[in-house]
């Protein structure tokens, strides 16, 4: 069954650390997505792509980056960790039709301490 | 600037109950609605799909109806069972296959 991973799972971390989580979805999506999750704020879009080569900005992008080399795989990384950015992380695919319906990953859990 | 509105944030009712899930939006101009379902510490799982030219959608005991004119839609729950407690999120896409979600209706069924 296809399917969206992500690892790890769970990821402590110092202030100041580059830190990669990882994204690999086996649907042949086009469309991949960063969201964060926190209290109060619901979910937030950080990156998306809509295909490989491509990369964009969402919300709250600053402090991260992603790049799409490939179909199935897309990476986030934080460039040099804050504690601002603790917190669950979502990775989601999509097709680009019929209704563009989202699937999404486990999720990560980070803490930068 | 597109924003997502579920009301209440939290809600609880004893088991068997019919109960109705409201998400509102601002800009009526959206491609399609999904509702999640999102139990804790887990992801979201996809509940029900509505494009824009559909009124409702229906899996089982779950029933999503969407009106674009008045910037609202209801996840009808027939005969809750406390497996159905969990938080529940809506979220909507322009067109640009971006979604906007809200912060979700937390449910507990009471046994």
């Amino acid at each position: 069954d296809a399917e969206i991973t992500q690892s790890p799972r769970h990821k402590i971390t110092e202030t100041g650390r580059q830190v990669t989580l990882a994204c690999h979805q086996t649907w042949n999506h086009n469309n991949m997505f960063w969201y964060r999750q926190d209290l109060g704020h619901g979910l937030r879009l950080i990156h998306y792509s809509y295909g490989v080569h491509d990369t964009n900005k969402g919300e709250v992008s600053d402090g991260y980056s992603v790049s799409r080399s490939n179909t199935e795989d897309l990476p986030l990384t934080l460039e040099s960790a804050a504690s601002s950015q603790t917190s669950v992380y979502f990775c989601a695919s999509s097709d680009a039709s019929p209704g563009y319906e989202q699937y999404f990953g486990p999720g990560t859990r980070l803490t930068v301490t | 600037k597109q924003e997502v509105t579920q009301i209440p944030a939290a809600l609880s009712v004893p088991e068997g109950e019919n109960l109705v899930l409201n998400c509102s939006f601002t800009d009526s101009a959206i491609y399609n609605l999904q509702w999640f379902r999102q139990d804790p510490g887990k992801g979201l799982t996809s509940l029900l799909l509505i494009q824009s030219s559909q009124r409702e959608q229906t899996s089982g005991r779950l029933n999503a109806s969407l009106d674009k004119s008045s910037g609202r839609s209801t996840l009808y729950i027939a005969a809750s069972q406390p497996g159905d407690s969990a938080t529940y999120l809506c979220a909507v896409t322009e067109g640009t296959y971006k979604y906007i979600f809200g912060t979700g209706t937390r449910l507990k069924v009471l046994a």
